[in-house]
């Protein structure tokens, strides 16, 4: 099955400053990334997804990239805000199948 | 509202009961999935349906847990004789539609077992 490991576990960045979240997966057939950002107490909603005929995408202040070679993805937040703070999770999904797996989370503050 | 709602928020239970959530996805939404979150830790994926048919269960998912979705709308998550290790978030999200492959989340509803 697909294993997804995700770093920094914790990330304090100075308000104005870019953010970057790191993951890799290690199944090659998996085709889908979301990233997820969760507020305390919050559910987890989908903040940007990348699928794997895409290296790269953008919206507004996030950006993801994705590394098909190295199995390698990662989130920009860039002007980062103090509603950027939360806990940031990437996920996978394999070709064909439906669950996502999801990393051990990111835990992002930023301070004013 | 329309999205995910899940019922109850909380629950608070003794060892060796039973309990039952209830999951709404967005109306639209043929696909239905169940995940647990523990403190500090991603969702893990528990268990699919496609409209009533569940296509997948996480070998997570002990023979204590059954989920259902008898008419292809709303889904039921039940443990029995629960356990402390049960005691965790149970989230439900749904996604619909050819090649829309987000899930959104309910709000979860938090177990804890005593």
């Amino acid at each position: 099955g697909e294993n997804v490991e995700q770093h920094p576990s914790t990330l304090s960045v100075q308000e104005g400053d870019s953010a970057v979240i790191k993951c890799t997966y290690s199944d090659s057939a998996s085709n889908y990334f979301p990233w997820y950002k969760q507020e305390l107490g919050k559910r987890p909603q989908l903040i940007i997804d990348i699928r794997s005929n895409v290296g790269e995408k953008k919206d507004q202040r996030i950006a993801v990239t994705l590394n098909k070679t190295a199995k390698h993805f990662s989130l920009h937040i860039t002007e980062t805000q103090p509603e950027d703070s939360a806990v940031y999770f990437c996920a996978a999904r394999i070709f064909g199948n439906e669950k996502l797996t999801f990393g051990t989370g990111t835990r992002l503050t930023i301070i004013p | 509202d329309t999205g995910v709602s899940q019922n109850p928020r909380h629950k608070i239970t003794k060892r060796g009961q039973n309990v039952t959530f209830r999951c709404d996805p967005i109306s639209e939404h043929n696909r239905l999935y169940w995940y647990r979150q523990t403190l500090g830790q991603g969702p893990e994926f528990l268990t699919y349906f496609q409209n009533e048919a569940q296509l997948e269960k996480s070998r997570l998912l002990s023979d204590r847990f059954s989920a259902e979705r008898p008419k292809g709308s709303f889904s039921t998550l039940e443990i029995q004789r629960t356990e402390q290790g049960d005691s965790a978030m149970y989230l439900c999200a749904s996604s619909g539609g050819w090649y829309q492959e987000t899930q959104y989340f309910g709000p979860g509803t938090r177990l804890l077992v005593l």
